[in-house]
């Protein structure tokens, strides 16, 4: 299959500061990429999806100048979150899907915040 | 909206034996994905389907659109097959995706 990847897998970062996800496509080209949110114990959430070169459609009670998405490669999507706090800490999931609609998922980032 | 279930919700077995995780869901859908969650996070796309089987190794995943229900199977199970497994189903009418709450599987040597 497909291979996604982010960058980093992990951070840690302390209260008010900004951290970039980075997530790739390595072998295909994605027009379309989904953004999840994983708290401990709890399924995966969507928190936005991104078409290349559009703006991100964000999902109900997500934040968009919180959650800043930029997708201007159909190989790359950042994720930024601004302005962290302890309750952002989270597991952060890209999934990438191509012209045939399947979804590959990236590894994840796990996002710690101080 | 689609509504996924997931059984069992935990399972234990020992090692060599022949597991099954179950599926279903609610309004007819192009494909299901399985997907599996390590205890570290890092999810792995196992099975993208949208009908019949799929083989991979000693994973098998078969969906019956009919009946909206789908199984994976792992035969000759080892241990470092214990991790969460998921399923997710389109949004119905959408790309977005919709997941079951993960069967815990934990394979004891």
């Amino acid at each position: 299959g497909a291979v996604v990847s982010q960058h980093p897998s992990w951070v840690i970062c302390k209260s008010g500061t900004s951290v970039k996800i980075e997530c790739r496509s390595l072998d295909f080209q994605a027009t379309t990429m989904f953004w999840y949110r994983q708290f401990p114990k709890q399924s995966l959430m969507l928190m936005a999806t991104s078409n290349e070169g559009s703006k991100a459609t964000y999902e109900q009670g997500v934040e968009k100048d919180k959650f800043l998405i930029n997708h201007a490669s159909l190989t790359l999507s950042t994720l930024t979150v601004t302005s962290a706090h302890p309750e952002d800490s989270s597991f952060y999931i890209c999934s990438s899907q191509g012209a045939s609609y399947e979804q590959y998922f990236g590894p994840g980032t796990r996002l710690t915040v101080t | 909206k689609n509504e996924v279930e997931q059984s069992p919700q935990n399972l234990t077995a020992q090692e060599g034996e022949f597991i099954t995780i179950n599926c279903s869901y609610s309004v007819g859908i192009s494909a299901l994905h399985w997907l599996q969650q390590h205890p570290g996070g890092g999810i792995v796309s196992l099975f993208m389907l949208s009908s019949g089987k799929k083989k991979h190794g000693r994973l098998i995943a078969t969906i019956n659109i009919q009946e909206k229900h789908s199984s994976l199977h792992i035969t000759a199970s080892h241990p470092r097959d214990s991790a969460v497994y998921i399923c997710a189903v389109p949004q119905g009418g959408s790309e977005k995706l919709v997941f079951g709450k993960g069967t815990k599987l934990t394979v004891n040597p």
